[in-house]
């Protein structure tokens, strides 16, 4: 079964600063991954997505991840932060096995706090 | 493009009553998915259909819960009876494709809370 671990429940960073929020998966088959941000009383938005190709890979607002296949790791990162980058982020794994569905399962969410 | 429709927004009932939940998918989107997020939790898949065909409604408790997509186009979600551990929000999302790497576009969510 795949699954996604966010091992952070909170991350503090100051603005201006590099943060990264961390996402490791579980897959049969290839991994194809996700980040999403929510923010309060909202849906979730789409940042960014791995599928193949370069290992880092760049979305929206600024963010960017790097895919890396040894550790099993899709981790989020942003060279400077903004405080209006706070909001709850959630990393999701689809398993790209042939025949194994495309169900996206997320973690658990890592909640960013950008301080002035 | 307008985004995923879904109401109401807030919903607060009774245990053992009965609630649904509407959604309008992004118009040409032929996938349509039903997620539960828990407080503290990631949004769990309860039910994705294809058109209208559903694809996957393993998480779906189906002795409570109840979803269909008559036209391919828009949703409904239903719970009867409702208990104090469905109290949640729910997402709806829909995707062009069910392609594995089409990402999925969320409503605001139905926040509900039941007493």
């Amino acid at each position: 079964a795949q699954s996604v671990a966010q091992p952070e429940d909170q991350v503090n960073v100051a603005e201006g600063n590099p943060l990264t929020v961390k996402c490791t998966y579980s897959v049969s088959g290839n991994p194809y991954l996700f980040w999403y941000v929510q923010y309060p009383n909202r849906g979730l938005q789409f940042l960014l997505k791995y599928i193949t190709g370069d290992n880092l890979v760049k979305g929206s607002y600024g963010f960017e991840a790097e895919f890396n296949k040894s550790q099993t790791s899709f981790h989020l990162k942003k060279p400077s932060a903004l405080v209006s980058d706070s909001a709850l982020y959630f990393c999701a794994v689809r398993d790209g096995v042939t025949g194994g569905g495309n169900k996206l399962t997320f973690g658990t969410g890592t909640q960013l706090k950008v301080e002035l | 493009e307008a985004g995923v429709a879904q109401s109401p927004r807030y919903k607060i009932i009774e245990k053992r009553q009965s609630v649904a939940f509407w959604c309008n998918p992004i118009s040409g989107h032929a996938t349509l998915y039903w997620y539960q997020q828990i407080l503290g939790q990631g949004p769990k898949l309860l039910i994705q259909f294809q058109n209208n065909g559903v694809v996957d409604d393993s998480q779906l408790p189906k002795d409570r819960f109840s979803a269909e997509r008559l036209k391919g186009v828009d949703s409904t979600l239903k719970i009867q009876p409702a208990k104090l551990e469905d109290s949640a929000v729910y997402l709806c999302a829909s995707s062009l494709d069910p392609g594995a790497n089409s990402p999925l576009h969320f409503g605001n969510g139905t926040r509900l809370t039941v007493t």
